[in-house]
């Protein structure tokens, strides 16, 4: 089955800096990377994802690249923001099919203000 | 968008005895949903793979018998944990699958926190 590591486990920064977590996967089969932030105590909440046919995506502050033949995709968030201290979760799976998403352990982003 | 809910948001219960929690998709068919365990500082744990008018998939290592999930319409599907001990306590999370297209989005509920005395 599919294996998703994320790095680094913990990711400190201070507010205006950018911060980028990265994710490999295992099944080259895998075609739907989304990515979650999770607040304490809450739900996790689709903030984007990238689809295997594109290699680069970006809403605002936030951008996920994929990288296919390596098998890794990252996710970069720039200006970064007290309110952006989360846990944050890549995943990887094959869509259309039988959908089953492999999370990674995560990622606990801290900015300082 | 889509909005899943989930209930109850906690609950404490005695050690023995068995607890429903229900997952609904408010606004969209989910075909399939999803039963996640969630322990604290932890990554999500998939327990179970849920299909309407079917059994369902259950992860290795998870016993059906004790997770029961029953998922009997396009927009509930429900979870007991049955005989609940204290090492059940946890952070259970359900999400849905909203179909439409050749990807779908997965959405999640807000998580029910299970302490079992």
């Amino acid at each position: 089955g599919e294996n998703v590591e994320q790095h680094p486990s913990t990711l400190s920064v201070q507010e205006g800096d950018s911060a980028v977590i990265k994710c490999t996967y295992s099944d080259s089969a895998s075609n739907y990377f989304p990515w979650y932030k999770q607040e304490l105590g809450k739900r996790p909440q689709l903030i984007i994802d990238i689809r295997s046919n594109v290699g680069e995506k970006k809403d605002q502050r936030i951008a996920v690249t994929l990288n296919k033949t390596a098998k890794h995709f990252s996710l970069h968030i720039t200006e970064t923001q007290p309110e952006d201290s989360a846990v944050y979760f890549c995943a990887a799976t094959l869509s259309g099919g039988s959908y089953i998403p492999t999370f990674g352990r995560g990622t606990s982003l801290i900015v300082h203000p | 968008g889509a909005v899943v809910s989930q209930h109850p948001s906690w609950v404490i219960c005695k050690s023995g005895t068995s607890v429903k929690i229900e997952c609904r998709s408010l606004d969209f068919q989910a075909t399939t949903m999803f039963w996640y365990r969630q322990f604290p500082k932890q990554s999500l744990m998939l327990m179970a793979t849920s299909n309407e008018g079917s059994k369902a998939t259950y992860e290795q290592g998870v016993e059906k018998d004790k997770f029961l999930i029953n998922h009997a319409s396009l927009t509930l599907s429900t979870l007991t944990v049955t005989s609940a001990h204290p090492e059940d306590s946890s952070f259970y999370i359900c999400s849905a699958l909203a179909s439409g297209g050749f990807y779908g989005t997965q959405y999640f509920g807000p998580g029910t926190r299970l302490t079992v005395l």
